[in-house]
């Protein structure tokens, strides 16, 4: 079976914070992508890379930053911790047109406080 | 841009009842269409795709029909069982934006027994 890892499942941390949510995967995937999930808005993309060290914004990228310094790791970064990204974040790798489509981790469910 | 509009929940029906879960899209070009499943405390999985007009995806007993002139892709399921209770995600791949998926909010579906 493909397996996306995160790293944490429940992460609770301060305002002004420097966080990193980690993501592994084991199917030597090209593409990988960070998602932050809320409810009413679904999932939206904040961050996605097609290669090692190669990154590319979503359609939420302020505040974030990722780092993808080998193929089976995807980080993301939250350079100083906000109370408004409390929020699930799922991250997935592979390719949309495959078999299984994505793959997703069993997310991290973050909580600025 | 590209969208996906599904109807907002939670959706409760009793075990055996008829589903039908309704997505449209806007897409320029013809986009493939995804339905997702969340399981509680799960990620993410591919429940079926369709990747053209008049394509019909199904799986586990669900099925979803790629209607162009209607652009919808709305999921279905004949008996629904307490194991179906889930989260749905209507999906389309922007073909414009190399291998990114634009997912709709969520429908969360209750199934009682």
């Amino acid at each position: 079976d493909v397996k996306v890892t995160q790293s944490s499942r429940y992460l609770v941390k301060r305002t002004g914070e420097k966080v990193f949510l980690e993501c592994v995967q084991d199917m030597d995937h090209e593409n990988m992508f960070w998602y932050r999930q809320d409810p009413g808005l679904g999932l939206r993309l904040i961050y996605f890379s097609y290669d090692v060290k190669m990154k590319e914004k979503g359609d939420i990228p302020e505040g974030y930053s990722v780092s993808r310094e080998k193929k089976e790791r995807f980080s993301l970064i939250l350079e100083s911790a906000s109370t408004n990204q409390t929020s699930m974040y799922l991250c997935a790798s592979g390719q949309i047109d495959s078999r299984y489509g994505y793959t997703f981790g069993s997310g991290t469910r973050l909580t600025v406080v | 841009g590209d969208s996906v509009t599904q109807m907002e929940g939670p959706v409760t029906l009793s075990e055996e009842a008829f589903l039908t879960i309704n997505c449209t899209y806007t897409a320029t070009g013809y986009p493939s269409l995804f339905w997702y499943v969340q399981y509680p405390g799960e990620g993410l999985q591919l429940l079926l795709k369709a990747t053209k007009a008049d394509d019909k995806g199904s799986n586990k007993g669900f099925e979803a029909t790629y209607r162009k002139e209607t652009t919808s892709f709305h999921l279905e399921k004949g008996s629904v069982q307490v194991s179906d209770s889930a989260v749905y995600f209507c999906a389309l791949k922007d073909v414009n934006r190399d291998d990114k998926i634009i997912f709709g909010k969520g429908t969360r579906l209750h199934i009682l027994p």
